[in-house]
């Protein structure tokens, strides 16, 4: 079973505030590391499918970095807005195409 | 142009009783995915297909949960005898392609078993 693990579980932060979190991996049988946005009562939404190790990705105001030798991806959201309150995820692709999610980061941004 | 549609968007249903859960991908996907939200709990893998084949069933949980897909298209999936812990969001998704494709969802088909 893979475990892959998301910190914090919550977080709050106020408007303007820059932030990050971590999802941890299991190295072994690595294909890609996905980053979701999920909104509720939405579809979630893809961010980042990274595969390199060093990749460093950037979408607008976040972006995500990619070690698969010691197995984390962080995401970084500069000068938090309340529109990207949501819950971000992290899934490890493996082969085979299925994804192995992490329980998420639940964050709220407060004007 | 249209993204993964799903349907019912809601659906309560009796214990015991069978229920399908339809999804429709984005034309043009060869792949497809069910994943589904218990109260909770993270994303959980279900089935994936590929055409219309599925490679790949251990995310079924018990011999109730089915998949099909036909015409590399529309996929159902059916709950045989439902029961209260099959409550759950259950969410769709296709991409281009399998491997290092981005999978793209649906809204969810949110299930309630009473």
């Amino acid at each position: 079973i893979l475990n892959v693990e998301q910190s914090p579980q919550s977080l709050h932060v106020q408007e303007g505030d820059s932030t990050n979190f971590t999802c941890s991996f299991p190295s072994s049988n690595f294909y890609a590391l996905h980053w979701y946005r999920w909104e509720t009562a939405k579809s979630p939404e893809a961010l980042f499918v990274m595969t390199l190790n060093g990749d460093e990705k950037k979408k607008g105001r976040i972006s995500a970095t990619l070690n698969t030798k010691e197995g984390y991806s962080y995401l970084y959201i500069k000068g938090s807005q309340p529109e990207d309150s949501a819950t971000y995820l992290c899934a490890l692709e493996t082969s085979g195409s299925r994804l192995t999610f992490g329980e998420g980061t639940q964050l709220t941004v407060n004007p | 142009g249209a993204g993964v549609s799903q349907s019912p968007s809601n659906k309560v249903t009796e214990k015991g009783k069978d229920v399908e859960l339809r999804c429709d991908p984005i034309s043009g996907h060869t792949a497809l995915y069910w994943y589904r939200q218990s109260l909770g709990q993270g994303l959980e893998f279900l089935i994936y297909f590929q055409g219309n084949s599925a490679p790949d069933k251990s995310g079924l949980p018990s011999d109730r949960f089915s998949a099909e897909r036909t015409g590399g298209s529309v996929s159902t999936l059916t709950i045989q005898r439902t029961q209260q812990e099959d409550s759950a969001v259950y969410l769709c998704a296709s991409s281009l392609g399998l491997a290092l494709e981005t999978q793209y969802f649906g809204p969810g088909t949110r299930l309630l078993v009473l």
